[in-house]
């Protein structure tokens, strides 16, 4: 079955030092790969997202994300935490498919959430 | 700037009552999803349309039905509701045309169930 699997359920990490999230992938094809933050009580907002082309994408609030397609991952980056990066994130998959066929759909790992300390 | 918008924002419902939430979105844009959210399970698809009167199953169909009468409303029914069904829900519409360079899911702000 095709997923989306992020192995941490929590990320703590001080203010100032870089941080990691991870997520792996598990679908046929070539996949665009997607980064989504959700806030406290809020919908959640687009980061940033891979296509093809560079393997290193850069997205809203200093984010960025690597994509390597041997060890099916796409996990995300930043150099330097914030407080207010304290959130939950969402990795998300578009499974291959001709646009306005059924077989594209968007599927959402179980979320990492990231708690950045003073 | 509207974007999409859910309603109700909260609801209790009996096991066995019916209830129906409404996504509209005023982007044009032609595919529209409902997901849930539970803890430690992220976001689960329960139905999506990929066009004005087209519908499919997600990961998570059963006790839901949608419909796509109109392009900027996209309806989630619960027939009878079960404590199972608790659940935050979440629509969202996208942008893709087709070309990859569009793709980006604008999502609502969610709609908090309990079933008792």
């Amino acid at each position: 079955a095709q997923s989306v699997a992020q192995p941490e359920d929590q990320v703590n990490v001080a203010e100032g030092n870089p941080l990691t999230v991870k997520c792996t992938y598990s679908v046929s094809g070539n996949p665009y790969l997607f980064w989504y933050v959700q806030y406290p009580n809020r919908g959640l907002q687009f980061l940033l997202k891979y296509i093809t082309g560079d393997n290193l994408v850069k997205g809203s609030y200093g984010f960025e994300a690597e994509f390597n397609k041997s060890q099916t991952s796409f996990h995300l980056k930043k150099p330097s935490a914030l407080v207010s990066d304290s959130a939950l994130y969402f990795c998300a998959v578009r499974l291959p498919g001709l646009p306005y066929s059924s077989a594209s759909k968007i599927i959402f790992g179980s979320g990492t959430r990231l708690s950045i300390r003073p | 700037n509207a974007g999409v918008t859910q309603t109700p924002k909260f609801r209790v419902l009996k096991t066995g009552q019916s209830m129906t939430l409404l996504c509209a979105q005023d982007m044009n844009h032609e595919y529209m999803y409902w997901y849930r959210q539970d803890p430690g399970m992220g976001l689960r698809l329960i139905h999506y349309s990929v066009g004005e009167g087209t519908t499919a199953k997600g990961e998570v169909p059963d006790g839901y039905n949608v419909s796509r009468l109109k392009k900027q409303n996209f309806l989630l029914g619960l027939e009878s509701a079960a404590p199972s069904q608790t659940s935050v829900y979440f629509c969202a519409s996208s942008s893709w045309t087709g070309r990859a360079t569009n793709e980006k899911l604008f999502f609502g702000s969610g709609t908090q169930l309990s079933v008792l």
